[in-house]
């Protein structure tokens, strides 16, 4: 299953809302996993099966979807979320990743 | 807490095999299924392989099924990559990830903080 993201960059101003998209090549279900990846450090799961925001993840990210179409949104910009994302699917056992969209903050 | 820690990684000549560790901490670790995803430098995120709690089941990703192996060792809550006929396209830091249950793959709950894999002439 082929994960394509959009944008692959965007550079936002803090306070602004971040919209990424992810669609997967056949419907998963709510199977998508979003992950935040800043500079030099592991990635960390910031929302699981689409929309459920993951222990101790800011309110201000959220997810929505489901089927082959899924959105990342991210309110009221903060430096600290300058980072790529990632989604990743987990509906078949051939796992996949989306290739990535990176946050600059302006 | 959770604490995943990597190690083994290195400069290996392409053909060659290395074998990574993975040692966990802060969970019952024999209650769940494990991971290695790898980053290629500059590049994005791709899973590599999963074991199951009891090591029982093993799955590849296409483009190392046939030189990877998964293992573990319940008793050393250790996870293993055996990495033969290396590749330059396997460069990359490899990650050890936790996932939430004890088979099914369903996502990455913790990392470690990766190896990383130069494999070079």
């Amino acid at each position: 299953i082929v994960l394509t993201q959009s944008p692959d960059f965007q550079s936002v101003t803090p306070k602004e809302k971040v919209t990424i998209t992810c669609r997967a090549s056949q419907s998963i279900g709510r199977s998508l996993h979003w992950y935040q990846q800043k500079p030099d450090q592991s990635p960390k799961l910031i929302i699981k099966y689409a929309s459920q925001p993951f222990s101790g993840v800011p309110s201000r990210f959220s997810g929505s979807g489901s089927g082959t179409d899924f959105t990342l949104t991210i309110n009221n910009l903060e430096a600290e979320d300058a980072a790529t994302y990632y989604c990743h699917q987990s509906s078949s056992l051939s796992l996949t990743f989306g290739g990535g969209t990176k946050v600059e903050i302006k | 807490q959770v604490q995943l820690v990597e190690s083994g990684g290195g400069v290996v000549q392409p053909g060659r095999s290395l074998r990574l560790s993975c040692a966990a901490s802060g969970f019952i670790f024999s209650n769940y299924a494990i991971h290695w995803v790898r980053q290629a430098p500059g590049k994005g995120l791709e899973w590599v392989a999963v074991i199951s709690y009891d090591g029982s089941d093993e799955n590849y990703a296409d483009s190392v099924r046939g030189r990877f192996t998964i293992s573990r060792d319940n008793f050393k809550n250790t996870v293993f990559l055996q990495m033969n006929s290396l590749r330059a396209e396997d460069t990359a830091v490899y990650y050890c990830a936790k996932d939430v249950t004890a088979t099914t793959p369903v996502y990455f709950e913790s990392w470690g903080q990766g190896t990383l894999v130069t494999v070079s002439s």
